[in-house]
């Protein structure tokens, strides 16, 4: 089985900063890797994905991941955060079949 | 396209009572998941569909059930409902493009509340 995890709950950071959201995760096999964002009152919407290829992985909305397969890590980054990045990121993981392990989520708050 | 629409979006409902949550795929996708959302919990998984089949079920009790019609639109039911089952059931639907390899498109959610 795989699993997932977040360890930070709340990473607060200051608008222009950068700012780097942390995944661990532990399975078996190969698995994908997702980032994704969660808005007040709205569902998740994808950031990025990891399925093969390069490690360096560039999303939506300037935020970018690495793979580090060594480490089991997808840690999510992004070099200067906007008052608009304030939401909830989730972590997730599949080892196909569309069955998606998420870690608890780690909510990003932007302060000006 | 349009996007993934559950319904309803909020109910309130009493411990014993039975819920039924819909919801209706981005056209052409296929497959349909269920997730509960719960501050303590997180996201878990309850079950994917894929043409009419239940293909993966999580670890929630037989309450929980679900089923897929020919138009891929899905429904879920919790019965006997319990304080716990509060929380947001989040449905994603998926395609079998390459393109979208893996990808999960979520909808807002149904929040359900048991007093």
């Amino acid at each position: 089985a795989q699993s997932v995890t977040q360890l930070d709950s709340q990473v607060p950071v200051f608008e222009e900063a950068p700012v780097e959201l942390r995944c661990n995760y532990s399975s078996s096999v190969s698995v994908y890797l997702f980032w994704y964002v969660q808005y007040p009152n709205q569902g998740l919407q994808l950031l990025l994905k990891y399925l093969s290829g390069s490690t360096l992985v560039k999303g939506i909305n300037g935020f970018e991941a690495e793979f580090n397969k060594s480490q089991t890590s997808f840690h999510l980054r992004k070099p200067s955060v906007h008052i608009s990045d304030t939401a909830e990121y989730f972590c997730a993981v599949s080892a196909g079949e569309n069955k998606f392990y998420f870690g608890s989520g780690t909510k990003l708050n932007v302060k000006p | 396209k349009a996007g993934v629409t559950q319904t309803p979006r909020y109910l309130i409902k009493t411990r014993g009572q039975q819920v039924t949550l819909s919801c209706s795929p981005i056209s052409g996708h296929r497959s349909v998941s269920w997730y509960q959302q719960t501050p303590g919990q997180g996201l878990q998984f309850l079950f994917e569909y894929f043409s009419e089949t239940q293909r993966n079920k999580g670890n929630f009790p037989g309450r929980f059930s679900g089923r897929q019609f020919s138009n891929s639109r899905s429904e879920m039911n919790v019965s006997t409902l319990e304080l716990g089952d509060s929380a947001l059931y989040l449905c994603a639907s998926s395609s079998v493009r390459v393109s979208e390899a893996g990808e999960l498109f979520f909808g807002e959610g149904s929040r359900l509340t048991v007093l």
